[in-house]
Formats: structure tokens, C-alpha cells, sequence
């Protein structure tokens, strides 16, 4: 089945330094990539959806100069957290897709995030 | 009023017991429906997806919909305590690829 991969599986570090997130899709092409957030106990709330080559969509309330995404191929995504402080705390998740089903997404096994 | 709601629970059942989890959704145009299951700590895993209204199985998993009470249900039958986890439901909207998620139902298989 198509796997999805992220890195590093977790981070610490200091309030104010950016942090960044890689999300890669290892054996097929995804023309989609979700980027979400999950506080402990919350559910998953979708912080943006970025299509190879084109900027990224945010969702209504998501800072996007803070939360930069970029998909720069059709395996490759990336989250910057620029000047991360401790509420940026959190699980972050991505999930993939191919156009033809965009019913199917492939879930990365999330990146958690600790700011000190 | 959130766009996909289900209880938070816990929701505890004995183990070989079915269990039953609910979800109701707001976006009447909503077109594909899923059951992610997620352990503490791990990212979402898919166990089904419903476009129809009626039932779809698949082993001990039975998902359930009723578009006209914007009602998605998943039944666990012979519920194991490797079942315990919380199961999110998800839609999609008519229009976009975006999945909505709830915020998940907590159950806990007592063996």
C-alpha cells in the first residue's frame, strides 16, 4: 500500500527558532498533500492543502506567514513553524492524495512538536 | 453547531461484546464518509469508508448511513481490547477534497 513518511518523528526546541517538517509520499505521486494539527484530546483540524507547484490553501484562522508550506515535488512537502513558541505545541500530521481518488488519503505517522 | 459532531465518551464495552459508535454531520451535500481509528500517540489509520446509505462490512466492522438523518454509524463486532482507541468519523464535503473530522469517540474494551 502507498506509505507515507515524516521527519523527524519528533522535535524539541527553544521558543523562537523555526522548526521544519517533511512529509514524503515513498511510492506513489501525491498531487495533494494536507498538513494537520492535533492538541491532546482534540481532534484533527486541517491547517492547509498544497498542490505540487502552486501556494498552498490555509484554512480560515492559520497564520500562514507563521505555518510555510511548500510542495515543491510530487513527493515532497514541507511545514516550516517560523518563531515557534510553546503553543505551537502540538502533533502535526500529513496526509496525501493522488487526484484521481481524492476519497483516499494516506496518513504520514505525525511529527510531535515541543516547544520549550 | 460543529459540522461533524460524535460523543466524546468513553464509550467501554466487555470484551467479544459489539460495540456501537455514532456520528451526525451538518453538511447535508456531504457525498463520502469514513471511520479512521487512532491509537495515543499514532496518527489515523482508515478501517472504512460509505458513500450509500445502508450498511457495508468488512470482518467485525460494520459502518451505517443514513443520509436522510445525516447519520453515520460503525458497529465492532466481538470487540477485542486491540480495539481500544478512538475512533473519529470524517466526512467530505460536496464540493473540495477537505475531510472534516470529529472529535472522536474514546472506546475501551474491558477484558
Amino acid at each position: 500500500g502507498a506509505v507515507v513518511s515524516q521527519h523527524p518523528s519528533w522535535v524539541i526546541c527553544k521558543s523562537g527558532t523555526s522548526v521544519k517538517i517533511e512529509c514524503r509520499s515513498l511510492d506513489f505521486q501525491a498531487t495533494t498533500m494536507f498538513w494537520y494539527r492535533q492538541f491532546p484530546k482534540q481532534s484533527l483540524m486541517l491547517m492547509a492543502t498544497s498542490n505540487e507547484g502552486s501556494k498552498a490553501t490555509y484554512e480560515q484562522g492559520v497564520e500562514k506567514d507563521k505555518f510555510l508550506i511548500n510542495h515543491a515535488s510530487l513527493t515532497l512537502s514541507t511545514l516550516t513553524v517560523t518563531s515557534a513558541h510553546p503553543e505551537d505545541s502540538s502533533f502535526y500530521i500529513c496526509s496525501a492524495g493522488v487526484a484521481v481518488d481524492m476519497d483516499t488519503q494516506y496518513f504520514g505517522p505525525g511529527t510531535r512538536l515541543t516547544v520549550l | 453547531q460543529k459540522e461533524v459532531e460524535q460523543n466524546s465518551g468513553p464509550l467501554s464495552v466487555p470484551e467479544g461484546a459489539i460495540a456501537s459508535l455514532n456520528c451526525t454531520y451538518s453538511d447535508r451535500g456531504s457525498q463520502s464518509f469514513f471511520w479512521y481509528r487512532q491509537y495515543s500517540g499514532k496518527s489515523p489509520e482508515l478501517i472504512m469508508s460509505i458513500y450509500s446509505n445502508g450498511d457495508k462490512e468488512d470482518g467485525r466492522f460494520t459502518a451505517q448511513l443514513n443520509k436522510a438523518s445525516q447519520y453515520v454509524s460503525l458497529l465492532i463486532r466481538d470487540s477485542q481490547p486491540s480495539d481500544s482507541a478512538t475512533y473519529l468519523c470524517a466526512v467530505r464535503r460536496e464540493y473540495g477534497n477537505k475531510l472534516v473530522f470529529g472529535a472522536g469517540t474514546i472506546l475501551r474494551v474491558k477484558s
